[in-house]
């Protein structure tokens, strides 16, 4: 069974940063690529990043290009994403998901930017 | 970037109604496209893949449908539990893109 673990939310001031984790398990962790997904208070679902199961690409929303950072040990199966000069706009519960077609999510974890 | 606009934004209707829900990409994206329903509280829920392929475990009361730009997502009869919010996402090309939501609700 697919398992998807998120931890490392929080609270955090503005111009702050934050590592998330999302430990993986019941799959090969190499062969597919995983996804970091949020939804902001009141708002629809929207990608944040993509890394292929090799770790060789990695994609980012325009929103956060240049201040998060995608990666992954394979070693313990698990997926980080490194949030650098948070901002409020960047509060919501952020989701790991496997495949392009996510076809699985873990339950989340909340990040709140204010100060 | 391929926009995804979703239609309605809200709907009401009874027990037993058949409720459709439409998906519109702004380019072709062949069948590459997901539905999801999203329950407040909990993850998101992968309900089809492929436009119209049932994830695991899924009641065949969900059914989609489409291909290049147009889709749509039909649950046959509708029941209390399907009260959610429910998004198409697109997976054809980066950035992957998600619709507005559609919140279902009963009358």
């Amino acid at each position: 069974e697919v398992q998807l673990l998120e931890s490392g939310g929080g609270l955090v001031q503005p111009g702050g940063s934050l590592r998330l984790s999302c430990a993986a398990s019941g799959f090969t962790f190499t062969s597919y690529p995983m996804n970091w997904v949020r939804q902001a208070p009141g708002k629809g679902l929207e990608w944040v990043s993509t890394i292929t199961g090799s770790g060789v690409s990695t994609y980012y929303a325009d929103s956060v290009k240049g201040r998060f950072t995608i990666s992954s040990d394979k070693s313990k199966n698990t997926l980080y994403l490194q949030m650098n000069s948070l901002r409020a706009e960047d509060t919501a519960i952020y989701y790991c998901a496997k495949r392009a077609l996510l076809d699985s999510w873990g339950q989340g974890t909340l990040v709140t930017v204010s100060s | 970037d391929i926009q995804m606009t979703q239609s309605p934004s809200s709907l009401s209707a009874s027990v037993g109604d058949r409720v459709t829900i439409t998906c519109r990409a702004s380019q072709a994206i062949s069948n590459s496209l997901a539905w999801f329903q999203h329950k407040p509280g909990k993850a998101p829920k992968p309900l089809i893949y492929a436009a119209s392929t049932l994830q695991s475990g899924v009641p065949s009361k969900f059914s989609g449908s489409g291909s290049g730009t147009d889709f749509t997502l039909t649950i046959s009869s509708l029941q209390p539990e399907d009260v959610a919010t429910y998004y198409c996402q697109q997976y054809n090309n980066y950035p992957l893109t998600f619709g507005g939501g559609t919140k279902v609700e009963i009358k």
